[in-house]
């Protein structure tokens, strides 16, 4: 099993430009997240999703939106970049509520 | 609102010291916890989990964690850390029935030194 796998490794982007950051997982799991990584911040939850066809918003969507059509991939759309969301971008899943998530390597994203 | 307190953000050890770092969650109600640690280059892994039991759980690399529930703390410890424990360590917690929401601390920055 590869596990969770996020591309690209790293994205430099102009302020105004939209972008998808890939994830995928080959672990049959329901539950799929989206978080943000800043220093000092931890992790934020910024979208999650429950199974296919269901997402919701965690504590930081603003500027961002998902969607789950598989329940392999699980995608998160930049519409408009803007340099406060220069971060590093973790993708998680897990089995069921509340289980053990397993993170992909992460996205590095530079938003001038 | 839930929300983690991890109390130290960065510790400097030497080798062979005895670590503890401090955990505090604000819920009142029934959750999981974790920690997560992050190596220098990759991505996090579990270090251990408490669902329920036993409040002293043990986790991979000699390294367990105590849930005091009076306390709302899940305190870290490692009685002997070594150089390749030098990573960020990352406490979160999660709702029992809260969905896959986890919240997680602020981190504490290790360095171990030789």
């Amino acid at each position: 099993n590869a596990g969770v796998t996020q591309t690209p490794k790293f994205q430099v982007l102009k302020t105004g430009q939209s972008m998808t950051l890939q994830c995928a997982q080959d672990m049959n799991h329901e539950y799929m997240s989206w978080y943000r990584q800043d220093p000092g911040m931890g992790l934020r939850l910024i979208h999650y999703s429950v199974g296919a066809g269901i997402t919701d918003q965690g504590e930081v969507p603003n500027g961002y939106n998902v969607s789950r059509s598989t329940t392999e991939d699980f995608p998160l759309r930049l519409l408009s970049a803007a340099p406060s969301q220069t971060s590093v971008y973790f993708c998680a899943s897990s089995s069921d509520l509340g289980e053990t998530q397993y993170f992909g390597p992460g996205t590095r994203l530079l938003v001038l | 609102a839930q929300s983690v307190s991890q109390h130290n953000h960065h510790v400097i050890l030497s080798e062979a010291a005895s670590l503890e770092l401090g955990c505090n969650y604000s819920y009142g109600g029934t959750v999981n916890l974790f920690w997560y640690v992050q190596y220098p280059g990759q991505h996090l892994q579990l270090l251990l989990k408490y669902f329920s039991g036993d409040p002293l759980v043990k986790g991979i690399k000699g390294f367990e964690a105590e849930f005091i529930k009076s306390k709302f703390s899940f305190n870290l410890r490692k009685p002997s850390v070594q150089w390749s424990d030098t990573a960020e360590y990352f406490c979160a917690v999660n709702l029992t029935g809260g969905g896959n929401k986890l919240t997680f601390g602020t981190g504490t920055q290790l360095k171990v030194e030789l």
